[in-house]
């Protein structure tokens, strides 16, 4: 069936590191990858997309990158700040379009 | 933060009666969506509508009922057959109806059923 898978489900950083959180899909048709962050008591929120047209997206410290032959995107946060603490979640179209279907979401701690 | 808005923020309401949530969009978008989000089980999709008079159930819509009669307006019902209603429920919006679009989500509505 549909399904996306994010890991790792928590992830705690040194403020300055790296993050990377990993995401694979089932259905290759899938063209379309968003990614969103929902800061505590908010609302989700989207931080940056790509489509199926292109391997790598960058905005600031912020980089997507995707492998369709493997079916996996990835979210890229460098120089990690307190403020980037919350949960991120992947997405993917599902069968058939007309829905996105999330990640179980990725809660990201960032130690000053 | 205009766009999405979904009423009320908070919700209580005793076993057994059914609960209606309301989500109201500005953005003439063609498709809205609901999701429940539980501790650690991420978004589940429930319902979604691409077009006004159509919807189509997600992964989760037992015990859930919903409408489009308006472009604006989407609202949720939680009958009695939702064995655990207790939740937080986002409503979305998308431009387009493909699921190739970002979705833009109103704050949500926590409901809790006692």
């Amino acid at each position: 069936g549909e399904n996306v898978e994010q890991h790792p489900s928590t992830l705690s950083v040194q403020e300055g590191d790296s993050a990377v959180i990993k995401c694979t899909y089932s259905d290759s048709a899938s063209n379309y990858f968003p990614w969103y962050k929902q800061e505590l008591g908010k609302r989700p929120q989207l931080i940056i997309d790509i489509r199926s047209n292109v391997g790598e997206k960058k905005d600031q410290r912020i980089a997507v990158t995707l492998n369709k032959t493997a079916k996996h995107f990835s979210l890229h946060i460098t120089e990690t700040q307190p403020e980037d603490s919350a949960v991120y979640f992947c997405a993917a179209p599902g069968f058939q379009g007309g829905k996105l279907i999330f990640g179980q979401g990725t809660e990201l701690s960032v130690k000053p | 933060d205009g766009g999405i808005t979904q009423s009320p923020k908070y919700l209580f309401r005793k076993e057994g009666q059914n609960v209606t949530l309301s989500c109201e969009q500005n953005l003439n978008h063609d498709a809205m969506y609901w999701y429940r989000q539980d501790p650690g089980q991420g978004l589940r999709l429930i319902y979604y509508s691409q077009i006004v008079n159509d919807f189509q159930k997600g992964d989760i819509a037992e015990g859930y009922s919903v409408s489009r009669e308006k472009k604006e307006s989407f609202p949720l019902t939680v009958t009695s057959a939702q064995k655990n209603p207790t939740a937080f429920y986002l409503c979305a919006a998308g431009q387009g109806s493909s699921g190739g679009s970002p979705l833009h989500f109103g704050n949500g509505t926590r409901l809790t059923v006692t």
